[in-house]
Formats: structure tokens, C-alpha cells, sequence
């Protein structure tokens, strides 16, 4: 079974702080992806990697970052944590289009 | 200030009935659409999909029907429990990287 770990399922941050989102996959997907869940919103892509090194924009991918150092891992960087950015991040990784799924880190901004 | 989100779609069936969820899609080049089902606490998981050359597909207990014509997508579940309780998502991928999710349904099966 594939599968994939989302190191942090509860965080609480202050404004202003640094934030990571750790992500590990171990059936050496090629692409991964995070998006935010909000309620009635669905789930909207923030950025996603296709390779080790390489990373593309998503939908929303403003104030986050991202990074992909090894093919297993892909993580994503809040430089300076809102507010708005309280949310439910999900971590993929996708094969044949169909995509894995991590528990979600559960973000709460003070 | 405090935010409201939108409200999700909900469907309460009876234990033991068949449930349909419904979709509306945006991009007629979308050729691959998969339902996604996301108990409490968890990320969403694969459930069937079916690719725009077909019109049916069965999977154990599901059904996924796509209709191009009005870009409308859906899924029965037969005889539905307890454990089918959950948010059900529809996508959509136009064969690039890049999945467009639904809002979402949220299903409540009543005992």
C-alpha cells in the first residue's frame, strides 16, 4: 500500500512565524502535491513538484513555499504565517493520475 | 473578524438505501474524473473513476456514471451503511498535472 506521512497532524503558530510542513512518500511517486481544505471550498492546489528539484505553481500558492530535495519528500514552507493561512494542509503523491493522500496537518494561525 | 465558510451539500439516506451524489464539472477537455471519499480526520481516499470514453463503471458497491453532454458526474452507492458516513469529492484532470476538486457532498447514513 502506498503511503504517506504527514510528520505534524496538529500545529499552532503565531503571526509572523515560520511554519513546515513535512511530507514523506514511499512508493517512489514521481509527483506530489499540497493543498489546503477549506470548509465548502474543496481542495485547492498550492503547489505541486513533478520531479526532485522541480516545483510549479498551483491556484493559490501565495505566501507558501516549497521544497523538494529528495524524491520522497516534498515540504512546504510558510515564511511568515496569517491568519488566513488556518487551514487543513493535505500532502499527495500521485500515480496514473490518481492520487495518495496523507492524514492532513491541521493549521491553526494565532 | 470571523470567517463563515460555504455550507457543504448534504445527503441523509437510511441505512440499507441507495444513495446518489452528484456533479457538476467545469472543463469539457477534463477526460478522467475520480470520486475521492474523506472520513473525519483523514485525507480524502481513492473510491472509482472512470475515463471520458466510457459512460458506466461499476466498482464493488459503487457506480460511477458520466454524462459529457451536460458535464454532469455521479455515484450511486447500493445499499448504503454506516461506515459509507462521509465527505465525497468529485475530480477532474485534463491529463496534466493538475486535479480540480468539487466542493464536496457530505453523506450522512442514518441507522
Amino acid at each position: 500500500d502506498v503511503k504517506v506521512t504527514q510528520s505534524s497532524r496538529y500545529l499552532v503558530k503565531r503571526t509572523g512565524e515560520k511554519v513546515f510542513l513535512e511530507c514523506v512518500q514511499d512508493m517512489d511517486h514521481e509527483n506530489m502535491f499540497w493543498y489546503r481544505q477549506d470548509p465548502g471550498l474543496g481542495l485547492r492546489l498550492i503547489y505541486f513538484s513533478y520531479d526532485v528539484k522541480m516545483k510549479e505553481k498551483g491556484d493559490i500558492p501565495e505566501g507558501y513555499s516549497v521544497s523538494r530535495e529528495k524524491k520522497e519528500r516534498f515540504s512546504l514552507i510558510l515564511e511568515s504565517a496569517s491568519t488566513n493561512q488556518t487551514s487543513m494542509y493535505l500532502c499527495a503523491s500521485e500515480d496514473t493520475g490518481e492520487l495518495f493522500f496523507g492524514e492532513g496537518s491541521r493549521l491553526t494561525v494565532l | 473578524g470571523e470567517s463563515v465558510g460555504l455550507h457543504l451539500p448534504t445527503l441523509s439516506v437510511q441505512e440499507g438505501d441507495n444513495s446518489i451524489i452528484n456533479c457538476a464539472y467545469s472543463n469539457s477537455a477534463s477526460d478522467y474524473f475520480i470520486w475521492y471519499k474523506q472520513e473525519s480526520g483523514k485525507g480524502p481516499q481513492f473510491i472509482i473513476d472512470i475515463r471520458s470514453n466510457m459512460d458506466k463503471r461499476q466498482g464493488q458497491r459503487v457506480t460511477v456514471l458520466l454524462n459529457k453532454t451536460v458535464k454532469h458526474l455521479s455515484l450511486q452507492i447500493a445499499a448504503t451503511q454506516p461506515g459509507d458516513s462521509a465527505v465525497y469529492f468529485c475530480a477532474e484532470n485534463t491529463g496534466g498535472f493538475k486535479t480540480i476538486f468539487g466542493a464536496g457532498t457530505r453523506l450522512f447514513v442514518k441507522a
